[in-house]
């Protein structure tokens, strides 16, 4: 099966907290495409970041940083001292190198920040 | 330079009436793909195109959904006969090239509403 679970269906922070959004995928092909897509109020969606499945490496890019651990199938993803702009609708998503590039969205987690 | 953009942005219809959803990808985008979002749910793949030829439809619910790229930029997806199971925001994205693990930019998303 090919999947992406996001448990979380709802978090509420108070500014300047951290939080992380987990993502936990299936699949069992060697070959991968991790993404991390914003879905703002104003309902476009945003590409955040994009991981290969040889590559390992955490990424830090200003208040947001992503952990992906293949032994547990997770890619995570942390906002540090939250914003009020942070409020959204997150999405994993999932392809793979001969599919195409479709994507494989999980079901959201929806992150409100509050003053 | 501009976005992806879709046409109309919003679509009231009464069921069994057809239906023409438009997306103009980014200019010299290889890959477009169709996208149905359900509320509160992570968008699902419908169908995509390399240039003018349609790669993968698997994602269409049923013969009542169609796609064409004719000239491999301007597409359009058609639900004929809709039904109210048809209601949904379809979403277009584009990519530059084609093959997995490729960034897609998505457009603004067409709201189709059947009464």
């Amino acid at each position: 099966a090919q999947k992406v679970t996001q448990a979380q269906t709802e978090i509420s922070v108070v500014e300047k907290e951290d939080v992380t959004l987990d993502c936990v995928y299936e699949t069992r092909d060697t070959t991968y495409y991790l993404f991390w897509y914003k879905q703002p109020p104003s309902g476009e969606l945003v590409f955040l970041i994009r991981r290969n499945s040889f590559d390992e490496q955490n990424e830090i890019s200003g208040r947001y940083s992503w952990n992906f651990q293949k032994s547990t199938s997770s890619f995570n993803f942390t906002i540090t001292a939250s914003q009020v702009v942070d409020s959204a609708v997150y999405f994993c998503a999932l392809s793979f190198y001969n599919q195409g590039g479709k994507l494989i969205f999980g079901q959201g987690t929806e992150l409100s920040v509050k003053p | 330079g501009a976005g992806v953009s879709q046409s109309p942005r919003y679509k009231v219809t009464k069921r069994g009436q057809d239906v023409a959803l438009r997306c103009d990808p980014i200019s010299g985008h290889v890959s477009l793909y169709w996208y149905r979002q359900a509320l509160g749910q992570g968008p699902e793949f419908l169908t995509y195109f390399n240039y003018e030829a349609q790669q993968d439809k698997s994602g269409l619910p049923n013969d009542r959904f169609s796609a064409e790229r004719p000239e491999g930029s301007i597409s359009t997806l058609t639900i004929q006969r809709t039904e109210q199971r048809d209601s949904a925001m379809y979403r277009c994205a584009s990519s530059p090239t084609s093959g997995g693990g490729n960034e897609q930019f998505f457009g603004p998303g067409t709201r189709l509403t059947v009464l």
